[in-house]
């Protein structure tokens, strides 16, 4: 079993629709959580991250982490072409950008 | 402010030869992270270094890989005698301490063995 799950996707979503990307871990001592957009060829972007559970709001996107059920997600409002990349989850048991835990990534495609 | 700067883009090596793959982190970052990205898979963890010193290199392959970040300069991941199984797209992060969880990528290395 994978320390992170991340759905593969495609996700193939209109403009304007609100998109929900999730995760799941294994690990308890997970405990910051990172969401990075990758577009095609480029490096990860980091988008948001939190520390143990709760939101996380900026602008269109807002994070999520429940611990007690090991799920992260992250919503994007007013889904926009330019969303359209792939979303890699992350977590780690330190505060430290060191041994990230990557998911596989999801890929969006935002429909005009 | 330059970002994380990786070179070569891509990188093409025939079976049996040596790849070296350069990193400069962002200004002012002195912890630096190598991260391999399979295709279909997740980025994976392989070595973290500050100047001059490797801090944990726990998902290094044990043969053949090797790296390093030099006083001065940028960090080297050094590939030997690369295999088929080596293709795949090579990242390298920064930040600014330890205790920093925000890490820049750079674009990566993409390497192809033929």
């Amino acid at each position: 079993q994978k320390e992170v799950e991340q759905d593969p996707g495609p996700l193939s979503v209109p403009e304007g629709a609100i998109v929900s990307l999730n995760c799941t871990y294994s690990n308890s001592a997970f405990q910051y959580f990172m969401w990075y957009r990758q577009y095609s060829r480029k490096g990860p972007e980091l988008l948001m991250y939190t520390y143990s559970s709760g939101n996380k709001e900026d602008g269109r996107f807002t994070a999520q982490v429940d611990k007690s059920s090991k799920y992260i997600s992250l919503f994007i409002r007013d889904s926009q072409p330019s969303d359209s990349a792939t979303y890699l989850c992350a977590t780690s048991s330190s505060g430290s950008a060191r041994q990230l835990t990557f998911g596989s990534g999801t890929q969006l495609t935002v429909l005009p | 402010n330059a970002g994380v700067m990786q070179n070569p883009r891509h990188l093409v090596r025939r079976r049996g030869q040596e790849a070296r793959l350069r990193c400069s982190p962002m200004k002012g970052h002195s912890h630096v992270y190598w991260y391999r990205q399979l295709p279909e898979e997740g980025l994976k963890f392989m070595v973290y270094l500050q100047k001059e010193n490797i801090i944990d290199e726990s998902g290094m392959p044990k043969e053949r890989f090797s790296a390093e970040f030099p006083k001065e300069g940028p960090s080297i991941l050094r590939i030997q005698q690369v295999v088929r199984g080596d293709s795949a797209a090579y990242f390298c992060a920064s930040s600014l301490g330890t205790g920093q969880t925000e890490a820049f990528f750079g674009q990566g290395t993409r390497l192809t063995v033929v």
